[in-house]
Order: structure tokens, then C-alpha cells, then sequence
């Protein structure tokens, strides 16, 4: 299957700064997931967005999925040292197949 | 969602030595899969397990390096064959329990090291 990109690969802020990491793929997508590994984890599932221009949050992170079905967004408000880890996107056709991943490093 | 127990959590091989990876379920499900994750990288899948089925493979891993066993709907194994220290890597077995909207879940990994 293709790759999907995200950027930054790394970011490092400082606790209370926001965060945003972006996916993107080449061609049209039916679903996007975003899952977090804390360090030394598993991938954990946050969330899935189906629909385009799709917007869904969970306390301080907003997800969005691209009118295009194409790109996808992670945005964390006011970063907590417990964000610490590794976001990565992914999709689902009859098997996930993961983004690059951002790892986010936190400085209290 | 789904509860999955993975063993070893991690090991410490000789390289040209066979280490076997277990995966158990807490429900039936049809398809688990294995992924590898090498270090500071993403996931990649290796391999998705349907019971009574072979493996299927994905471009770049093959049967005789990463044998898949499925003997029913609740367990698999992964053998990482003839390891070399390239096969140093984190090896996770996870479920996508269709239609729950949980997303897949991940055991918790092995880290293998091959020396």
C-alpha cells in the first residue's frame, strides 16, 4: 500500500505550547485513524473520521479530515507532559497501514 | 475492545537462532495481523494470519523468515527464522474487531534483540 507522510517528524514544545502534526497522502482515502505510542508502548487508537471536512475532538485534541479525503490534522491544545509520545495516522482498507509518525517531546 | 496477550515481551537471541512470538485473544476474530517496528520508525506489516488459511505476506517479508501459524480464532504465532541483528526490531500482533469503532488493538509488544 502507499505511504502516508506526516510532518513534522519531530517536535519538541514546551508544556502549555500547542501541537500539530499533519498527514498526507497522495490519493484519496476512505478513513483515517490517529493512534498515540507512549514511549516504550503500543500504538493505542484515538480516533477514527470517515467523512470529508470531518471535525472531531477528545478534550484538547482536535482532529480533522481534509475536504479532499487526502490530508488529516492532530492539533493538541495547551500540551501536557503526559502528551509525550508518537502520534501516528493510519488507514484502513482490509489492514492498517501506518503514517511516518511525530514524535512530540514535551518540556514541563 | 479486544484484550491481547503477547509473549515474550522481549528476548535476547543469538543470531542463526529461531524465536516464536505468541499472541493470544480474548474473542474470536477473524484476521489478526503482525507488524514489525524497527527502532525510532512506524509500523510495518508483515503479515496478516486468517485461520485456516495460510499467511498472507506483504512485499518484502516471506514465509520462510516469518512462519505464521493460526491454529483457531483466538491465537497465532509469529517465528522470526535465522535471525541476524537486522531483525532487531519490536514485534506486535493486533485485531480489528470490525464494525466496533475501536480501531485495531495492539498487543504490547516484543523487543526482540538479536546479538
Amino acid at each position: 500500500g502507499q505511504q502516508v507522510m506526516q510532518i513534522p517528524q519531530y517536535q519538541h514544545v514546551q508544556e502549555g505550547e500547542d501541537f500539530t502534526t499533519y498527514c498526507n497522502s497522495s490519493t484519496t482515502l476512505s478513513n483515517i485513524q490517529w493512534y498515540k505510542q507512549r514511549p516504550g508502548g503500543h500504538p493505542v487508537f484515538l480516533i477514527q473520521l470517515v467523512k470529508s471536512g470531518e471535525v472531531k475532538k477528545q478534550k484538547r485534541l482536535t482532529f480533522q479530515f481534509g475536504e479532499a479525503k487526502k490530508n488529516s490534522s492532530l492539533h493538541i491544545t495547551a500540551t501536557q507532559t503526559t502528551d509525550v509520545g508518537t502520534y501516528f495516522c493510519a488507514y484502513n482498507t482490509d489492514k492498517l497501514i501506518f503514517g511516518t509518525g511525530t514524535r512530540l517531546q514535551v518540556f514541563p | 475492545s479486544a484484550v491481547i496477550s503477547q509473549k515474550p515481551s522481549r528476548d535476547i537471541c543469538q543470531r542463526g537462532t529461531s524465536l516464536t512470538i505468541q499472541c493470544q485473544v480474548d474473542s474470536q476474530v477473524t484476521m489478526m495481523f503482525w507488524y514489525r517496528q524497527q527502532p525510532g520508525q512506524s509500523l510495518t506489516l508483515i503479515a496478516t494470519a486468517n485461520q485456516g488459511s495460510e499467511a498472507t505476506y506483504e512485499s518484502g517479508f516471506v514465509i520462510d523468515k516469518f512462519p505464521i501459524s493460526r491454529p483457531n480464532l483466538t491465537f497465532s504465532t509469529l517465528t522470526v527464522s535465522n535471525m541476524s541483528p537486522e531483525d532487531s526490531s519490536i514485534y506486535l500482533c493486533s485485531v480489528d474487531l470490525a464494525g466496533t469503532n475501536y480501531g485495531y488493538t495492539f498487543g504490547s509488544g516484543t523487543r526482540l534483540t538479536v546479538v
